[in-house]
């Protein structure tokens, strides 16, 4: 059974700084995984998209690496800004049955 | 990007009663459709998932009497939350895939408080 885990749990940084946000999953047989962001009370926002076959994807800010053979992906924002203060959500696919992380609750301090 | 939508956005109803949750793929045919619930500050746990003119299979512990899913098209699959008590009171999030192995797309979720 797919496990996921999400570190850190919750993060307060300045805005301005680059921060890395982790996720690791136990199973690697995996078709894709994205990464989301869910704002208080809302539904997912989709950011990024990895096949199992590529490493990394950059939109805008936004950069996340995937290594499939050791279970782990990261997020990557640069210059971090108010706006990005949301819960982030790994979510890996595994058979087309995706299995979300706790998510990590950001707070980009103004 | 593909639009799934979902209908209503939030609603309210009394313990013992159903109601039905609406997720429509807008502009693509969704072979395969997935219900989440997500309670208060836990995560998105998948309920059941759907494949056109199948039965849905249900996660462990999601009781599928209760739980009612039809998919009768390739653009809209239906949850019934039947005999509804409090405790069913959560997020409800669909999502739809087009292909196996591709990109699932997520709806706005429905917020269901049962009173």
């Amino acid at each position: 059974k797919q496990e996921v885990t999400q570190i850190p749990a919750a993060l307060s940084v300045p805005e301005g700084e680059n921060l890395v946000l982790n996720c690791s999953f136990t199973d690697s047989a995996i078709y894709n995984l994205q990464w989301f962001r869910q704002d208080p009370g809302k539904g997912l926002t989709s950011l990024l998209l990895i096949q199992s076959s590529q490493r990394e994807q950059t939109s805008g800010r936004l950069n996340a690496s995937l290594d499939k053979s050791s279970g782990r992906s990261t997020l990557y924002i640069a210059a971090s800004q108010p706006g990005d203060s949301a819960t982030y959500l790994c979510a890996p696919n595994r058979d087309d049955k995706i299995i979300f992380g706790k998510g990590t609750r950001l707070h980009i301090l103004p | 990007g593909a639009v799934v939508s979902q209908h209503p956005s939030w609603v309210i109803c009394k313990s013992g009663t159903s109601v039905k949750i609406e997720c429509r793929s807008l502009d693509f045919q969704a072979t395969t459709m997935f219900w989440y619930r997500q309670f208060p500050k836990q995560s998105l746990m998948l309920m059941a998932t759907s494949n056109e003119g199948s039965k849905a299979t249900y996660e462990q512990g999601v009781e599928k009497d209760k739980f009612l899913i039809n998919h009768a098209s390739l653009t809209l699959s239906t949850l019934t939350v039947t005999s509804a008590h409090p405790e069913d009171s959560s997020f409800y999030i669909c999502s739809a895939s087009g292909q196996s192995g591709y990109e699932q797309y997520f709806g706005p979720g429905t917020r269901l408080t049962v009173t």
